[in-house]
Order: C-alpha cells, then structure tokens, then sequence
C-alpha cells in the first residue's frame, strides 16, 4: 500500500506570512494529490488538486507543488488570512479506489 | 443541498455494545467510503463500496461491518463495540470517474 507523510503538525503564521505544509509519498504508482481543509466540527473539502503529470498548479492564494522524483508534493498559502486557519490534509490516491491520507497539520493564522 | 448525510452527530457507546451509523448521499455517486479520523493519524479508510452490492476493505477494517443495498445508503455497523473504536467517523461519496470527495461532517463516537 501507500504511506504518506505530513509536516509540520502544527504551524503558527502571522496574518499576511506565508505557509507551506510538506507531504512525502511511498509508491510511484501513485498519481493524484488532493489537498483537504478542515474547519473545526466540519467535514474535510477539496481546496486543490495536483496530477502526477503536472509540477505545479496555482489558484489564487494556493499553490500545489509536486516532485515525482523525490516523492513529495507542498501546499503553499500566500497572504494568510484568519480564515485560512483549519486543519489541512494531503492525500495520496494510490488505486483509483484508495485514497491515503496524511495526518494533518493545524494551521493557526495569527491576526 | 444535502450532500453527505451522517446520522447521529454524537454516540456514547458502552463496551460490547453494537450499533450502527447511518450515511446517506442524494448526489447518484457510485464510490462511497468510511473513514475514522484520530488525532496524529490522518483519516484511515475502513471500508469502501464502488456500486450497490459491492464492498471492500480498507486499511482498519476489523470490528467493522457494512454493506450496501442501494445506490443512496452505506452504513457502517460496529459488532461489538471497544474502547479502541472511540472516534470521528466520516462517510465520503466520490462521482464514479470523479476525483473530488464529499465528506459528510462526522459522527463522534465514545465507547466506554
């Protein structure tokens, strides 16, 4: 199966920092990264997506970056906001039935 | 929009007891799932389902049961319930093709 792999646990960044949550992955058969956000007492939802043919991809203030060699793929939160702050999950889709999570990090925007 | 649908929201459990979750999904998605949800853990897939009449297991299938009679319905049943099970449960629903996962908002469960 598939391992994957989140840092940092927790994260603290002043209103307007930048943030990055990093994620290692164990198979190469793996080919699709979602990130998840999870705002508290709610379900996780979709914020972005990266394919394992694609290094990088951008909406708004996030990024997704992916590095198939090394195995790991990055979110990236520019211009941090109070309501960026949740607890963010990557994933790793190893079959098209399964998907392997990370085990989150807390993300706490600092106003 | 009701989306994902999960009943109850919270569930106190004595040891050995059963139970079992509800999940519903009015998006006609084939793919549903359960995942339980720990603190330094992630989210594990229990069980997953890809049409009515078919499941499989996940990465923590044991103590758990399900199955899946209708498009629309996959719950989730624990047998005999341990202190070991004391989580958050998600159900999910994924369009059959699509990637995106819809996440109910959880059932918290306590067995003491």
């Amino acid at each position: 199966g598939e391992n994957v792999e989140q840092h940092p646990s927790t994260l603290s960044v002043q209103e307007g920092d930048s943030a990055v949550i990093k994620c290692t992955y164990s198979d190469s058969a793996s080919n699709y990264f979602p990130w998840y956000k999870q705002e508290l007492g709610k379900g996780p939802q979709l914020i972005i997506d990266i394919r394992s043919n694609v290094g990088e991809k951008k909406d708004q203030r996030i990024a997704v970056t992916l590095n198939k060699t090394a195995k790991h793929f990055s979110l990236h939160i520019t211009e941090t906001q109070p309501e960026d702050s949740a607890v963010y999950f990557c994933a790793a889709r190893y079959n098209f039935n399964k998907f392997y999570f990370g085990s989150g990090t807390k993300l706490n925007v600092k106003p | 929009n009701a989306g994902v649908t999960q009943t109850p929201k919270f569930q106190v459990l004595k040891t050995g007891q059963s139970m079992t979750l509800q999940c519903a999904q009015d998006m006609n998605h084939e793919y549903m799932s359960w995942y339980r949800q720990d603190p330094g853990m992630g989210l594990r897939l229990i069980h997953y389902s890809v049409g009515a009449g078919i499941t499989d297991q996940g990465e923590v299938p044991n103590g758990y049961n399900v199955s899946r009679s209708t498009t629309e319905d996959f719950p989730l049943r624990l047998l005999s319930a341990a202190p070991s099970q004391t989580s958050v449960y998600f159900c999910a629903s994924r369009q059959d093709g699509g990637n995106t996962i819809y996440f109910g908002e959880g059932s918290w469960l306590t067995v003491v």
